[in-house]
This record gives structure tokens, sequence and C-alpha cells, in this order.
């Protein structure tokens, strides 16, 4: 099993729309919780980290489930130049190295 | 700040060949680490770094080596460059956590490596 999973996607959904991405994680004891957006032949960039309580920033929402050993990041009222890849992160172990999802792709459509 | 910084850009090898990738990051950030990126597959982790003098290897360290002699600098070696090589490179670095400030990772524009 993948230390960390997403759903590759694409998602295509209409402008206005809300979308939800989730990522699960193998490592019960991972302490740090990312999502990043990585737009096309960029690196990626932090959109937010993801808080125990779960945390918003605007249109996003990042919650943790520790319980079923999952993130998520809700992004609601769509716009067009949401449209890229976002990257789910893991920090764990000893060294705490970071793990990335494959990366789940949202396409937005006027 | 520059943040972090990588060179070459681009870079095309022949099979076999060795080379050196540069990063260097002025963040004063004690973690450090080299990631390839493949289509479909995500961002891989090689090699990284807790601090001068300490490594560590990632998912993939087989064909690269790395070593960390300052704080600043975390270059990654091919030793001798396959086609399966071709591929992103991304380096990156962080705080690490449990300072009170944010350990996100930091990237560089990563560098394209083309081995024929």
């Amino acid at each position: 099993r993948k230390e960390v999973e997403q759903d590759p996607g694409p998602f295509n959904v209409p402008e206005g729309a809300t979308v939800a991405f989730n990522c699960t994680y193998s490592n019960s004891a991972s302490q740090s919780f990312f999502w990043y957006r990585q737009d096309c032949r960029k690196e990626p960039k932090l959109l937010m980290s993801v808080y125990s309580s779960g945390n918003e920033d605007g249109r996003f929402t990042a919650q943790l489930n520790r319980a079923s050993q999952y993130i998520s990041l809700l992004i609601r009222d769509s716009k067009l130049s949401d449209s890229a890849t976002y990257l789910c992160a893991v920090r764990s172990g000893g060294y705490q190295k970071v793990t990335f999802g494959t990366g789940t792709k949202l396409q937005v459509i006027p | 700040n520059a943040g972090v910084t990588q060179t070459p850009k681009f870079q095309v090898l022949k099979t076999g060949q060795s080379m050196t990738l540069q990063c260097a990051q002025d963040m004063n950030h004690e973690y450090m680490s080299w990631y390839r990126q493949d289509p479909g597959m995500g961002l891989r982790l090689i090699h990284y770094s807790v601090g001068a003098g300490i490594t560590d290897q990632g998912e993939v360290p087989n064909g690269y080596n790395v070593s960390r002699s300052t704080t600043e600098d975390f270059p990654l070696r091919l030793l001798s460059a396959a086609p399966s090589q071709t591929s992103v490179y991304f380096c990156a670095s962080s705080y690490p956590p449990g300072q009170g400030v944010s350990n996100e990772q930091f990237f560089g524009p990563g560098t394209r490596l083309t081995v024929l």
C-alpha cells in the first residue's frame, strides 16, 4: 500500500461548483499534513496546512480525520483559476520526511 | 531572499554520463529534499537531509547520491545516467517541525532532465 494515496482525477467541474478531494495516508503516527497546488510545468506551492481541528482559508476548507487516516480539501465556488493539480503531503517518521500523493487534477470549465 | 534555486533548468545527457544537479536555499532551512516527478507517479522522494552532514534515503534512491556539507546547499549526483532517470527533479527545503513556525516545504523551479 502506498504511504499516501489520492484519486488522480481528472475532476471536471463547472464554474461555481463545490468540489472535494480526499487523500489517505498509511502511517498512523504522521504528524503534519498539507495541501499543495501545482500548475502545469511549475513547482508545487503550499495551498494550506491541515490542522487537527480543520481550517478554512477563503473558499478552501481542509479537514483531518485521524481515526480514518485521511485528509480532505473542499473548494467552494470554483473559479477557472482553480484549475491545477492538488497534491496532498504528509510528514512522518523519525526524520519527518514528507511524502506526497500522486495529485488530483482539477479542471474548472466555463 | 532568492528562496530555493536550482541549476540547470534543462539538461540532456547521454546514457552513462554523470552530472550534478545543484540546489541552494537562503532561508536557513535545516531540512532539504530531492524529489522526482514523472507523469502519473506524483512526487517521489529520492534523498533528504535534516541538517548538514545528515542524509537519508527516500523512496527511490538508487542511481543517485547526495551530500550536505553546508546548510545552504544540497546537490544531487547522478552517477551513471540511464533513460529511466528522465524526469523533472525538484529540490525543496523547510524548517523542521516543532519550532513554532510553519514547516511547509518551499520548492525550487525544477530541473528537466532527459537521458538519451
